[in-house]
């Protein structure tokens, strides 16, 4: 399958600061990824759809201004927690679809853990 | 109402004994089904689709019951390595959004 990597795997900050986490597909190109955030024993739950070169589109409840996605290229779409709490700290995994692939078509990344003291 | 439901666990078994469990799905509409494993603090992995007439992959068999808007998974002479989290997945038609249930730990004991 596809591969997907995210950046870092792993971080610890601050309250109040912000976080970047990126996602790559490695070997493909993904026109969509997708960002979920995962709670201990909780499902996975879908934060924001991210087309490259537009707009996310972000699901119910999730701010818009507090979870900034930018897609620039085929292969990179980042997520920044702004003003980071430590409501936030969650797992936080990306998926990149292949372009005129199905739902099947999603390869997840490892995900990165985020504590926020 | 969540949209799938599934039975947390644990499930505790010996090796080689088989496990069972289900999930349930809210919407009628939905399209595709699936199940991902995930092992602790990684991320979900691909373990099979569910076709309607029920499919079987090695030693894991799924169905789907849409009538009663079920999927089920059994896993038979379960592996120390079967240890992990089953995630039901589901999907509705024209839409690319996965919608994933919390869950079904099993626990496979030497």
């Amino acid at each position: 399958g596809a591969v997907v990597s995210q950046h870092p795997s792993r971080v610890i900050c601050k309250s109040g600061t912000s976080v970047k986490i990126e996602c790559r597909s490695l070997d493909f190109q993904a026109t969509t990824m997708f960002w979920y955030r995962q709670f201990p024993k909780k499902s996975l739950m879908l934060m924001a759809t991210s087309n490259e070169g537009s707009k996310a589109t972000y699901e119910q409840g999730v701010e818009k201004d507090k979870f900034l996605i930018n897609h620039a290229s085929l292969t990179l779409s980042t997520l920044t927690v702004t003003s980071a709490h430590p409501e936030d700290s969650s797992f936080y995994i990306c998926s990149g679809l292949i372009a005129g692939g199905g739902p099947l078509e999603q390869f997840f990344g490892p995900g990165t853990r985020l504590t926020v003291l | 109402r969540k949209e799938v439901e599934q039975d947390p666990g644990p499930f505790n078994v010996p090796e080689g004994a088989t496990v069972a469990f289900n999930c349930t799905y809210s919407n009628s509409a939905s399209q595709s089904f699936f199940w991902y494993r995930q092992d602790c603090r990684k991320e979900p992995k691909l373990l099979m689709s569910v076709y309607s007439s029920g499919n079987e992959d090695g030693r894991f068999t799924a169905q789907l019951n849409r009538a009663s808007q079920y999927i089920s998974l059994l896993i038979r002479d379960s592996k120390l390595s079967d240890s992990a989290t089953y995630l039901c997945v589901v999907n509705m038609a024209n839409d690319y959004k996965l919608s994933f249930g919390a869950g079904t730990t099993v626990t496979v004991r030497a």
